[in-house]
């Protein structure tokens, strides 16, 4: 069955460290995103790709930079972490890129910054 | 700004019917999803709305009115495992989903 897979789950990292999370689908959906999720707020975007090559900023992008180099992988950097950046990081892909577009979400990677 | 409001909790009874609200205002609008999210899991599609009216789905109906800018899921003979937080999410002009903070449900006995 095909699915969307995030590693590691969870992660302790330590301030200033760059730390990569990792997302496979193997739906083979064009269109991949990251969020996170923190208490209070909405989900929101940190990056997104609709192909191989395209990568797009989000309403929080600073500090976290993606790559697309094939359809199935989008790893997602921090280049150097902060306190602010612990959260729950959900990564999901969906097949078009307007209209009826339903994500779907991998399990999610829960990031501590100490 | 773009905006999405939900109630932040609602408590109800197993067996019994509950309506989750969500009102936007968004730059354009191309849909309005609802998903559910079960405690440490991820978020799972329920509905799309893209026109007004009632979608039905089994125990989950869900409603739009862009011109109120208003939705409602409504979730029928409740079931313990209903208890979730229910996401409202729309997408605005450049096709983005902007996400409300989402309803926590918690259903008693």
């Amino acid at each position: 069955d095909a699915e969307i897979t995030q590693s590691p789950r969870h992660k302790i990292t330590e301030t200033g460290r760059q730390v990569t999370l990792a997302c496979h689908q193997t739906w083979n959906h064009n269109n991949m995103f990251w969020y996170r999720q923190d208490l209070g707020h909405g989900l929101r975007l940190i990056h997104y790709s609709y192909g191989v090559q395209d990568t797009n900023k989000g309403e929080v992008s600073d500090g976290y930079s993606v790559s697309r180099s094939n359809t199935e992988d989008l790893p997602l950097t921090l280049e150097s972490a902060a306190s602010s950046q612990t959260s729950v990081y959900f990564c999901a892909s969906s097949v078009t890129s307007g209209g009826y577009n339903e994500q779907f979400f991998g399990p999610g990677t829960r990031l501590t910054v100490l | 700004g773009q905006n999405i409001d939900q109630p932040t909790e609602m408590t109800a009874t197993e067996g019994a019917i509950v309506q989750i609200n969500c009102t936007y205002q968004t730059s354009g609008f191309n849909g309005l999803f609802w998903y559910q999210q079960h405690a440490g899991e991820a978020p799972t599609f329920l509905s799309y709305n893209v026109l007004d009216g009632l979608e039905e789905k089994g125990r989950f109906s869900s409603f739009l009115s862009r011109s109120k800018g208003y939705s409602y899921l409504l979730l029928k003979e409740l079931q313990m495992k209903d208890s979730a937080s229910y996401l409202c999410a729309v997408l605005d002009s450049n096709y983005q989903l902007i996400w409300g903070a989402g309803t926590k449900l918690i259903i008693k006995p």
